[in-house]
């Protein structure tokens, strides 16, 4: 199956730009979704099919995919920004086709 | 707009039944475009997708999971349910229920319901 690895953490001072990558075999040749989880809620899909935004997410909010390695950028970083963020792809190829990354832990300090 | 809301019980015994429902609200299961799907996150953060069903009633299982499980429909009532067999501790997770919109992306989420598996 297919395998996507993040870092477990980055820190962030507010205002300053936060940058979470999700890293997987030609990962360029997919569509990658992120979402963000505050604590004790639900996850929230905050970029789709690599860069593209649902309504309501601020623009502060940015993705970017080539070669084996996508970005989740966060800038101009608030308070609230703190969360879990995953990143998922969908590859139909695989019996398993709904894959996860491990999730990145963004703390804003 | 779109809402989806578990139900179902927090404590389940080994070896029993699990079963879930979800319901929609703010659209319908006939939209003929989402997948109606079941993610679980075990205790340490991960995120496991479970299996889905379209409006039309074709469902498709993650293949570590497919022996015990089923998800059903019901658009008189416009939800849907899964039901796990044969739980076991490693079952114990929090359980979403959500709609898969294009290039397998999950659009909405139920805000999840706790199963914990224990005697």
């Amino acid at each position: 199956s297919y395998v996507l690895t993040q870092p477990p953490s980055v820190s962030v001072a507010p205002g300053q730009t936060a940058t979470i990558t999700c890293g997987g075999d030609k990962i360029g040749t997919e569509s990658v979704h992120w979402y963000q989880q505050k604590s004790g809620q639900a996850p929230v899909l905050v970029v789709y099919d690599d860069s593209d935004r649902p309504s309501g997410i601020p623009e502060r909010f940015s993705g970017s995919n080539f070669g084996n390695t996508a970005t989740l950028t966060i800038s101009r970083v608030e308070a609230g920004d703190e969360a879990d963020y995953f990143c998922q792809v969908w590859d139909s190829r695989f019996d398993d086709p709904y894959v996860f990354g491990p999730g990145t832990k963004v703390t804003v300090l | 707009h779109v809402q989806l809301r578990e139900s179902g019980p927090g404590l389940v015994e080994p070896s029993e039944t699990l079963t879930l429902t979800c319901t929609l609200s703010g659209g319908s299961i006939n939209d003929g475009v989402s997948f109606w799907s079941w993610i679980r996150q075990h205790p340490v953060r991960g995120l496991e997708w479970i299996g889905y069903i379209t409006h039309g009633g074709s469902t498709y299982y993650s293949p570590s999971l497919k022996s015990r499980m089923t998800i059903s429909l019901d658009t008189s009532t416009n939800h849907f349910s899964l039901s796990l067999t044969s739980v076991t501790a490693a079952d114990t997770a929090v359980y979403y229920c959500a709609s898969r919109g294009p290039h397998g992306r999950f659009d909405h989420w139920g805000q999840g319901t706790l199963v914990n598996v224990s005697s």
